[in-house]
């Protein structure tokens, strides 16, 4: 079974601050993805990243960053000096990227975000 | 990157009645697509993948015969709603992955921007 964990459920910066939320993940498979999402108040889902579980490297685009770790099954992503339009709830998910259920994701509770001006 | 629509964005309707909602991949051949639903506040919980021209499987809990889900086509899913209640209120979104004209294949999921069921 899989389990994403997103341990905030709100998280509150003010703007220009940078803010990190944190994404642990539990699977059993060996390889998977890994996924952060966007959902702004309108309800549609913004594709962030995604990250094989062969690439630990961490990424950065932007003012985006993501720190994977497998170590600890942890897929941090962090947002420096954020902006009102960050605003938005923050989903973390993850897939097996083969045999039964793959493509299926599993999101964790997600985070929401409120950058105050 | 591959787009997703969905019809109707939002919808009213009273107990009793059916709904469907359509999930349209625009640019690319959706081989398999998932139906979410999203209660306020809350995570995004699957409820079936389809297979394109294969009955859909349901998650625990969902039950098939309220939900009814058909992937007739490569561009086409439908998700019917029978004899809504107001504890159906939700937001629906569907995803699909599969392959571009080319033939390569999608490794993620594109997602639609969901519909929002109100039953009165």
């Amino acid at each position: 079974a899989q389990k994403v964990t997103q341990a905030q459920t709100e998280i509150s910066v003010v703007e220009k601050e940078d803010v990190t939320l944190d994404c642990v993940y539990e699977t059993r498979d060996t390889t998977y993805y890994l996924f952060w999402y966007k959902q702004p108040p309108s309800g549609e889902l913004v594709f962030l990243i995604r990250r094989n579980s062969f690439d630990e490297q961490n990424e950065i685009s932007g003012r985006y960053s993501w720190n994977f770790q497998k170590s600890t099954s942890s897929f941090n992503f962090t947002i420096t000096a954020s902006q009102v339009v960050d605003s938005a709830v923050y989903f973390c998910a993850l897939t097996p990227n083969s045999g039964a259920g793959s493509y299926q994701l599993t999101f964790g509770k997600g985070t929401k975000l409120s950058v105050i001006p | 990157g591959a787009v997703v629509s969905q019809h109707p964005s939002w919808v009213i309707c009273k107990s009793g009645t059916s709904v469907k909602i359509e999930c349209r991949s625009l640019d690319f051949q959706a081989t398999t697509m998932f139906w979410y639903r999203q209660f306020p506040k809350q995570s995004l919980m699957l409820m079936a993948t389809s297979n394109e021209g294969s009955k859909a499987t349901y998650e625990q809990g969902v039950e098939k015969d309220k939900f009814l889900i058909n992937h007739a086509s490569l561009t086409l899913s439908t998700l019917t709603v029978t004899s809504a209640h107001p504890e159906d209120s939700s937001f629906y979104i569907c995803s699909a992955r599969g392959r571009r004209t080319s033939g390569t294949s999608y490794n993620e999921q594109f997602f639609g921007p969901g519909t929002r069921l109100t039953v009165l």
